[in-house]
């Protein structure tokens, strides 16, 4: 059974410009969660989808948006991208609705540097 | 202040040794408390997830226990081998947001 795949695995931006970078569940999982991984402030939670609704949203900018596809692939947008936002962005799947109550499986994350 | 603190930051131990890491949190309410590992330059992987009237979880040479009334976890490393070399995350689920703890540098040397 295939794991949670991110692409691409790595990226390189310039500040300003704009990034999508896409998730695929493992095979039928509905959810999907986004999180950002530095190493000043560690993981936070991005936010979570389900059926192509987001169930819940993290603390962080509206430069940072998502979506969720029909067939629960993910993707998230950064725009106007800075400095700061050089991270491992890491995706994980669920079975269940709710990821923050129910065990989620990452992916091995897309690194993203932007200079 | 962060609502999920681990200690120690950092650990080394020799192979075949066990140890213990700490969580402390104060996510209130409370939904459920998990513990992942993740190596260097790859995704956490899950070892254990405990809701609240659960106090001890194992997951082969790893042991999590929880007192949900002193706010506490730990996760025990039992005869540790060189693959256990990784970061070992808390993460203390409430009703509707999840708080990560920045991680335990586990190194074990042969």
């Amino acid at each position: 059974k295939a794991g949670v795949t991110q692409t691409p695995r790595y990226l390189i931006k310039t500040r300003g410009q704009q990034v999508t970078l896409s998730c695929s569940p493992i095979s039928g999982h509905r959810s999907v969660s986004w999180y950002q991984q530095t190493p000043g402030q560690g993981l936070q939670f991005l936010f979570e989808y389900f059926s192509e609704t987001q169930r819940n949203k993290g603390n962080f900018p509206g430069r940072f948006s998502g979506r969720q596809f029909s067939n629960s692939r993910s993707e998230m947008n950064v725009s106007t991208l800075e400095l700061g936002d050089s991270a491992l962005y890491l995706c994980a799947s669920s079975l269940s609705d709710r990821a923050i109550h129910t065990e989620a499986f990452f992916g091995q994350g897309t690194r993203l540097t932007v200079v | 202040k962060n609502q999920v603190e681990q200690s120690p930051q950092s650990l080394i131990i020799l192979e075949g040794k066990n140890c213990t890491l700490q969580c402390n949190y104060t996510v209130s309410p409370f939904s459920n408390l998990r513990w992942y590992k993740q190596d260097t330059g790859r995704g956490p992987v899950s070892l254990t997830i405990m809701t609240f009237s659960e106090n001890t979880k194992s997951n082969g040479r790893y042991t999590a226990t929880l007192d949900a009334d002193t706010k506490q976890s730990s996760l025990h490393i039992t005869a540790s081998q060189l693959s256990d070399s990784a970061s070992y995350i808390c993460v203390v689920s409430g009703n509707n947001d999840m708080r990560f703890g920045a991680g335990t540098r586990l190194t074990v040397k042969p």
